[in-house]
């Protein structure tokens, strides 16, 4: 089924730990991006890319990197996870050539860190 | 800066009731909005969007909404909710020239058996 598909869905980590968020998107979409969701603030951009090896930062970048090596894939990247980092992480992508199209969302990750 | 805000957090109705979210953002130019659901544990889904044209938008499920460009306002509406619409609803505004596409904080909706 074509869509937006997010890797792992749950995941506790260590503080100071590592780890990397897959994406994948196989709509052929330009936009990706990468979300936070916390409790009474909505959603909030990390990062986004509109096409491979365009990346840009979005409202709270620190603590996050990612990469666009190709159309399909836009992983998200913690290099040393903090208890602030705690939050369903959402990955949502668009087609930046049909003009009236909103995001198609991934089914989230739930992170924790402890 | 580039803002959204959505003017009640949680909102608990009957079944049958009338249903208004409020939305506002901002400030003016070209935008796009949106308005997303997230049903419990699931992720969000593009319930209605406005690019250009009618102001008076319809969307799944029998949502609809208005946008009045004078008040930065993009309000949804239902005219009768039911027990399967409880869900967050989530109001986003993308402004021409850029790619973001900011949200508000979300709506909580319950609606009562």
């Amino acid at each position: 089924n074509a869509g937006v598909t997010q890797t792992p869905k749950f995941q506790v980590l260590k503080t100071g730990q590592s780890m990397t968020l897959q994406c994948a998107q196989d709509m052929n979409h330009e936009y990706m991006s990468w979300y936070r969701q916390d409790p009474g603030m909505g959603l909030r951009l990390i990062h986004y890319s509109v096409g491979a090896g365009i990346t840009d930062q979005g409202e709270v970048p620190n603590g996050y990197n990612v990469s666009r090596s190709t159309t399909e894939d836009f992983p998200l990247r913690l290099l040393s996870a903090a208890p602030s980092q705690t939050s369903v992480y959402f990955c949502a992508s668009s087609s930046l050539t049909i003009r009236d199209y909103g995001y198609t969302f991934g089914s989230g990750t739930r992170l924790t860190v402890v | 800066a580039q803002s959204v805000s959505q003017h009640n957090h949680h909102v608990i109705l009957s079944e049958a009731a009338s249903l208004e979210l409020g939305c506002n953002y901002s400030y003016g130019g070209t935008v796009n909005l949106f308005w997303y659901v997230q049903y419990p544990g699931q992720h969000l889904q593009l319930l209605l969007k406005y690019f250009s044209g009618d102001p008076l938008v319809k969307g799944i499920k029998g949502f609809e909404a208005e946008f009045i460009k004078s008040k930065f306002s993009f309000n949804l509406r239902k005219p009768s909710v039911q027990w399967s619409d409880t869900a967050e609803y989530f109001c986003a505004v993308k402004w021409a020239g850029g790619f973001k596409t900011i949200f508000g904080a979300g709506t909580r909706l319950f609606v009562k058996a």
